[in-house]
């Protein structure tokens, strides 16, 4: 997983708490992406970092914030979960620098929200 | 609709034939890419093929791009059970910045 690792790797929740995931890599890459993949829809991109403190919206951002304080660290929060952002999340790193060349994904984390 | 489409969305041969997946785009390109997803696992890269390229080969499998017709073909050859996945193109939209975008994806079954 291109030493990428993603917390936790499951969560149930209830509706209206909050939940952030993490993800981490090891290597120190400007860009990071946060994206959700459900069924009949692929991969989405929620929102995306290309370095500390700078980050933009994706596709699918509503309900959704990030934060980047350190180049390893890329936080997802969903600050009062839906059961619509029941979903599996995947962080991913572009290791090149180009933004649109070869990305490499996390194991995912499974988030079930009740 | 999806920049990337792929198809079939479904596709089942037995080992040891060739598989043929497609992805259609609508946006000229300067990449296309393929990825592979085994169930419950992250997307793992396969081949990138810039727009000035037509064919490229990585072990068994084989990429051709066409930017006239604006496809892509992937082709596993001599079929593997463990090549049970769903396969993914990807391609650039330029939405402010420059992003990937990804197809809904080819579940391929192998059968022994």
């Amino acid at each position: 997983d291109a030493g990428i690792t993603q917390s936790p790797r499951h969560k149930v929740t209830e509706t209206g708490t909050p939940v952030t995931l993490r993800c981490h890599q090891t290597e120190n890459h400007r860009y990071m992406y946060w994206y959700r993949q459900d069924p009949g829809h692929g991969l989405r991109l929620i929102h995306y970092s290309y370095g500390v403190k700078d980050t933009d919206k994706g596709e699918v951002s509503d309900g959704y914030s990030v934060s980047r304080s350190k180049t390893e660290d890329f936080l997802l929060t969903l600050e009062s979960a839906t059961s619509s952002q029941t979903s599996v999340y995947f962080c991913a790193i572009s290791p090149s620098g180009v933004p649109t060349d070869t990305q490499y994904f996390g194991p995912g984390t499974r988030l079930t929200v009740l | 609709s999806q920049q990337g489409e792929e198809d079939p969305q479904a596709l089942s041969i037995q080992e040891g034939e060739n598989a043929t997946m497609n992805c259609s785009y609508k946006t000229s390109i300067n990449n296309l890419q393929w990825y592979r997803q085994n169930s419950g696992r992250g997307l793992v890269h396969l081949i990138l093929i810039r727009s000035n390229e037509r064919e490229k080969h990585s072990g068994r499998l084989r990429v051709t791009l066409d930017t006239s017709k604006k496809s892509s073909s992937l082709l596993i050859t001599a079929s593997r059970a463990a090549d049970t996945a769903s396969y993914f193109c990807a391609t650039v939209v330029t939405q402010g910045a420059q992003k990937l975008v990804f197809g809904q994806g080819t579940r391929l079954t192998i059968n022994p």
